[in-house]
Parts: C-alpha cells; structure tokens; sequence
C-alpha cells in the first residue's frame, strides 16, 4: 500500500460526458502528479500540483483541468470525453527535497463508450 | 533529464539474480538514477534510486558504474510476482517537490519464470 487512494477505481461513461477522478496523497505530501496510461502511449505525466499551485504541466489537453484542494487531495475533471480518453489514470505524491521518490496509487480505470 | 535505454525484455529463473541493465551515457551530474516497476496494470512502484555510489534496500540493489553512464538493477532472488515491467529514469532531484514528474520510457518487461 502506497498511502495515496485513488477513486473511484473503474468508471464507464459515453461519449461527451464530464467525470471527475480523485485522489488524496500520502499524509505530509505536498506534491500530487496526475499520469495517463492509454495502450498505444505508455505513462504519461499530465500535470503537477505542489501545495495548490500547480506547478508543472506535461501533455494534458485543453479539455482536462486538475486542481488541488487546501486539505491536498487533488481531483483531475475530463470533460467532452472521447473514447481515445479511456485509460488508466494514476495520481502520485511526494514530499519536498532533494532526491526523494515519488508514491504511486493503484489508478482510476476510465472507459468511454 | 538524460534519455535511458533498457532491453525492451528479459528473462529470468524464480530463484537466480536478476541483473536489469541501463544505458545514461549523457547523464550530467546532478541527475539520480530512479527505478520503479509496474506490474499488470497496478500503479508504479519506487524500488530504489543513487547519484553516486551503489545502494541496497530490501528490495533491490542498484549498481553505477564509476563514470555514471550506466548502472544495473539487481534482484536477488527473483520471484514470480517480480514480473513485471522496470523503468530506469534518470532525474535531477529538485527542491519543492518535483520529483515525479517523470518520463517514463517503455522499460524492460522482466518474466521469471518457474
């Protein structure tokens, strides 16, 4: 168990609907990442938050946006989805300093129909 | 960061060492050497990281070659729920908790088998 907690697990939705994934990192994280696993592209990091800013972004589309909340939980909201957006999506957290490593959780499995 | 590459696969026999190699020729002197693993589908897991000198957890050991440009992940006794895909990532550690927004390569798919 990597202390972050990743909801829901699976998730089905249509075409051009709006889904709202979560996560709550690790206690005493300040930093949250949100990656995309899709088959044909690997791990992708979509975007960085460090105690509610966000701080580094990767190829996250305009259609994605991700915030992180006072508490340090962070939710990434995917609207107009398409049915290339099915993937699995994983949150991780570190804390600050030099050389640390980063906590995966075990992922919200998006499918788009 | 520096680019890695790693044999797209490997075997090994449930029991022997599994020595998961890396190639970072152009890595620069501030960047560590991470490994994660991410077996079927679950989220990556830390397994070890080094600048400099070898390191050993309870999990694995990580071996640098002097000059940097290389390093092997070790796995002592190799079991079968150690299948799974190994990503070697070269990474500068940063301040201000910057130390997952990584650039995952495609890894090497490790089977042990029986």
């Amino acid at each position: 168990d990597s202390g972050v907690t990743q909801t829901p697990k699976h998730l089905i939705t249509a075409t051009g609907q709006r889904v709202t994934l979560r996560c709550s990192p690790r206690s005493g994280d300040l930093s949250v990442y949100w990656y995309q696993q899709s088959l044909d592209q690997g791990l992708q990091f979509l975007i960085q938050y460090y105690n509610g800013e966000e701080r580094a972004k990767g190829n996250i589309l305009e259609r994605f946006s991700a915030q992180q909340f006072p508490d340090l939980h962070s939710e990434l909201n995917l609207s107009s989805l398409e049915l290339g957006d099915s993937a699995l999506y994983f949150c991780a957290s570190s804390v600050q300093g030099m050389g640390t490593e980063a906590f995966f959780g075990q992922g919200t499995r998006l499918t788009v129909v | 960061d520096a680019k890695t590459t790693q044999p797209p696969s490997m075997d090994c026999a449930e029991g022997r060492a599994a020595n998961l190699p890396c190639n970072h020729s152009t890595i620069s002197g501030n960047e560590y050497v991470y490994w994660y693993r991410q077996i079927h589908s679950q989220g990556p897991q830390y397994i070890i990281h080094g600048l400099k000198n070898n390191e050993t957890n309870e999990m694995a050991s990580l071996i640098i070659t002097e000059d940097r440009k290389s390093s092997t992940l070790i796995l002592p006794h190799a079991t079968l729920r150690d299948t799974a895909v190994y990503y070697c990532i070269a990474r500068r550690g940063y301040y201000g908790g910057s130390q997952g927004n990584l650039i995952f390569g495609k890894g090497t798919k490790l089977s042990v088998k029986p």
